[in-house]
C-alpha cells in the first residue's frame, strides 16, 4: 500500500503558484519523498525528490517539514501544461530497486 | 539520449488470447519495471528486471510474466487474456548505479484492449 495521502483534486489559476500537499506520517529515516506527474495518457514523469532538506530544480520546489511527516510540492508559476495527476511517493532513495508504489495522486487543474 | 520506447502503442485482443509487449530502456539503464494502469486500481507495480533477473514482483497472477534480455530490453507476456486485463501498460527504466538519483523514466505505454 502507498504510504502517502494526497487530496484527490486541486485547482490553480494560471500564473499563480500551485502548492500540492502530501502526508507521509509513517516515513522512515532512510526514505526519500519523490514526486512524479502524469499528463493525460502519457507515462509518469519524474519531478523532484528530497530527504529532509528543501530542494529546488528547474521544474519545482519541494518543501519537507522538519519532522518529515509531510511535504509540499510547489510549481512557482503554473501553466495550462502543468494540468496533470501528481503523485507523491515515499521510497528508500538509495535502494537498489526500481519499484514504485503509487497512490491515487492529486489531479491538478490549472485554469486560465 | 533516446527515451524509453514501448511497442506496440495500441493493441486489441480477444479473451483467451495471449499478448507480448516490448520495452526498450534508455541506453545504459539496466533496471526495467512494468506497471499496469486502470481507472479502478490506478498504477500498480507488476515486476522489475535487473541484469536479466526478476528482482521484484507485484501481486498479479502467474498469467503475467516477463523477461529481460542481455541488452536490457524487456518483454512482458499476458496469457489467457481476461476483460479485466484491459489497461495501459507502462514500462520504466532506471540506472540505479552509484550516484544516480534512482528516478524512473517511463515510456509512453501500450494501450491493451481485450474484447
Amino acid at each position: 500500500d502507498a504510504k502517502t495521502t494526497q487530496p484527490p483534486s486541486m485547482d490553480c489559476a494560471e500564473g499563480r503558484a500551485a502548492n500540492l500537499p502530501c502526508n507521509h506520517s509513517t516515513i522512515s529515516g532512510n526514505e526519500y519523498v519523490y514526486w512524479y506527474r502524469q499528463i493525460h495518457s502519457q507515462g509518469p514523469q519524474y519531478i523532484i525528490h528530497g530527504l529532509k532538506n528543501n530542494e529546488t530544480n528547474e521544474m519545482a520546489s519541494l518543501i519537507i517539514t522538519e519532522d518529515r511527516k509531510s511535504s509540499t510540492l510547489i510549481l512557482p508559476h503554473a501553466t495550462l501544461r502543468d494540468t496533470a495527476v501528481y503523485y507523491c511517493i515515499v521510497r528508500v532513495g538509495s535502494s537498489n530497486t526500481g519499484k514504485l508504489i503509487f497512490g491515487q495522486g492529486t489531479t491538478l487543474q490549472v485554469k486560465p | 539520449k533516446a527515451g524509453v520506447t514501448q511497442t506496440p502503442r495500441y493493441l486489441i485482443k480477444t479473451r483467451g488470447q495471449q499478448v507480448t509487449l516490448s520495452c526498450s530502456p534508455i541506453s545504459g539503464h539496466r533496471s526495467v519495471s512494468w506497471y499496469q494502469q486502470t481507472p479502478g486500481q490506478g498504477l500498480q507495480f507488476l515486476f522489475e528486471y535487473f541484469s536479466e533477473t526478476q528482482r521484484n514482483k507485484g501481486n498479479f497472477p502467474g498469467r503475467f510474466s516477463g523477461r529481460q534480455f542481455s541488452n536490457s530490453r524487456s518483454e512482458m507476456n499476458v496469457s489467457t487474456l481476461e476483460l479485466g486485463d484491459s489497461a495501459l501498460y507502462l514500462c520504466a527504466s532506471s540506472y540505479l548505479g552509484q550516484g544516480s538519483q534512482n528516478e524512473q523514466f517511463f515510456g509512453p505505454g501500450t494501450r491493451l484492449t481485450v474484447l
